[in-house]
């Protein structure tokens, strides 16, 4: 039980284009979905909370108008990263709870050209 | 942002070989939790632990809630191969609300040699 499913795995894309990704969970409802970065060996860095039907909340130091966040249904959670840039290049993570702790995805691993 | 004491940063033992890491903070925390990272992957979640004092085990795996409720350990007994990863510790603190953000440790990296 608790699978999440994270997709693309892998994205490698040009500079100004931008980039959608899905965080599903397959065998759950997730009332609360993270969306973390990771940079290589470092830990998690969560990025922004979201709940279904509201507006997610990002951590500081996040722009929420280049990283948009969706939690439509209680199953689904998207992260589209605008107008990328190099330095957006990174390996991106969603994790997602009921009342348990939080389960995550496979990551997506972002290039931007 | 607040991140957790973790220790040690990277490990490298022979197989078979008993393994402990810890975390610590200031603060008093409500959960720990520890995951275990494989390259290129997300964190797969090994054991919870919602009690102080609570010692809980998954296989070869025990990990344990410190009484002060601001310290957990993670022990692997019998190291195999495939228990090479980074393991992640994760605590939520009192208070944290209903959102449950969790405050991370830096890792620690294991390495088995067969």
């Amino acid at each position: 039980g608790a699978v999440v499913s994270q997709h693309p795995s892998r994205v490698i894309c040009k500079s100004g284009t931008s980039v959608k990704i899905e965080c599903r969970s397959l065998d759950f409802q997730a009332t609360t979905m993270f969306w973390y970065r990771q940079f290589p060996k470092q830990s998690l860095m969560l990025m922004a909370t979201s709940n279904e039907g509201s507006k997610a909340t990002y951590e500081q130091g996040v722009e929420k108008d280049k990283f948009l966040i969706n939690h439509a249904s209680l199953t689904l959670s998207t992260l589209t990263v605008t107008s990328a840039h190099p330095e957006d290049s990174s390996f991106y993570i969603c994790s997602a709870r009921d009342r348990g702790p939080q389960h995550f995805g496979d990551g997506t691993r972002l290039s931007i050209l | 942002g607040q991140q957790l004491n973790q220790s040690p940063q990277s490990m490298f033992i022979q197989e078979g070989e008993d393994v402990s890491m810890n975390c610590t903070s200031s603060s008093i925390f409500n959960t720990w939790l520890w995951y275990k990272q494989d390259p290129g992957e997300g964190p797969v979640l090994l054991i919870a632990l919602y009690k102080a004092g609570e010692l809980t085990s998954n296989g070869r795996l025990t990990a344990q809630f410190g009484i002060t409720r601001k310290d957990s350990f993670l022990n692997i007994s019998a190291s195999i191969p495939s228990d090479v990863g980074i393991y992640f510790c994760a605590g939520q603190l009192r208070g944290a609300g209903n959102n449950r953000k969790l405050i991370w440790g830096l890792g620690t990296s294991l390495a088995v040699n067969p």
